[in-house]
């Protein structure tokens, strides 16, 4: 039979144009996130965190918002690359240090 | 530093065969986390440890799965007997007092 698996929200963007990736978490005592970046064929890389008592933080071309109220976390990519193209996961930290994993999705960047 | 090792980055067994997955953290980081990478399930935690010792197992599937740290720089997940369904790529990961995570590269394990 027709096995199953995860289907991953998609995201196209044209190379030059703004990301945003969003994730809604699950617990409203995770003090901690992070957003993670997995190319094809490699472990997650750290991209950029934040920590609950924040509701913005910026790095270089990316931008993650907490919005507790509604438990929603966001990724913004400012002109996106074709290096950008990834699996991207957020994570939630639920204490004492249990970290959780978002399903993902996939940023596809095109020329 | 070379960042979290992982060996090997392809095993190929049969099933009813026993699999070690191998793991060496960065230097200086004092927990370590096994995950499992599926398409059915995503990315789940198996095990981790802090300071060498299991905190938290309760992701290890069943008892054929062990998970040892014997000392600092090193740790073993091993399967025995293997299964089918335990084909996956296995992650270790290393992190330091922030809880931010060092990923390895992998291993892509097949059970045949």
């Amino acid at each position: 039979g027709e096995s199953v698996g995860l289907h991953l929200p998609t995201l196209s963007v044209q190379e030059g144009d703004n990301s945003i990736i969003n994730c809604a978490y699950s617990n409203s005592a995770s003090d901690y996130f992070i957003w993670y970046k997995q190319e094809s064929g490699k472990g997650p890389q750290f991209i950029i965190d934040i920590r609950s008592n924040m509701d913005k933080r910026q790095g270089q071309r990316v931008t993650v918002l907490l919005n507790k109220t509604v438990k929603h976390l966001s990724l913004q990519i400012a002109a996106t690359q074709p290096g950008d193209s990834a699996v991207y996961f957020c994570a939630e930290n639920i204490p004492p240090g249990d970290m959780r994993f978002g399903a993902g999705t996939r940023l596809t960047v095109k020329p | 530093d070379a960042g979290v090792i992982q060996s090997p980055r392809h095993e190929v067994t049969e099933m009813g065969q026993e699999v070690t997955l191998r793991c060496k953290p960065i230097s200086g980081h004092n927990s370590l986390f096994w995950y499992r990478q599926t398409m059915m399930r995503g990315l789940e935690l198996l095990i981790y440890f802090n300071n060498n010792v299991p905190i938290d197992d309760s992701g290890m599937p069943e008892d054929r799965f062990s998970a040892k740290m014997p000392n600092a720089s090193f740790s073993t997940l091993k399967i025995q007997p293997s299964e089918p369904r335990d084909s996956a790529v296995y992650f270790c990961a290393s992190g330091d007092s922030s809880y931010e995570q060092y990923f390895g590269p992998g291993t892509r394990l097949t059970v045949t």
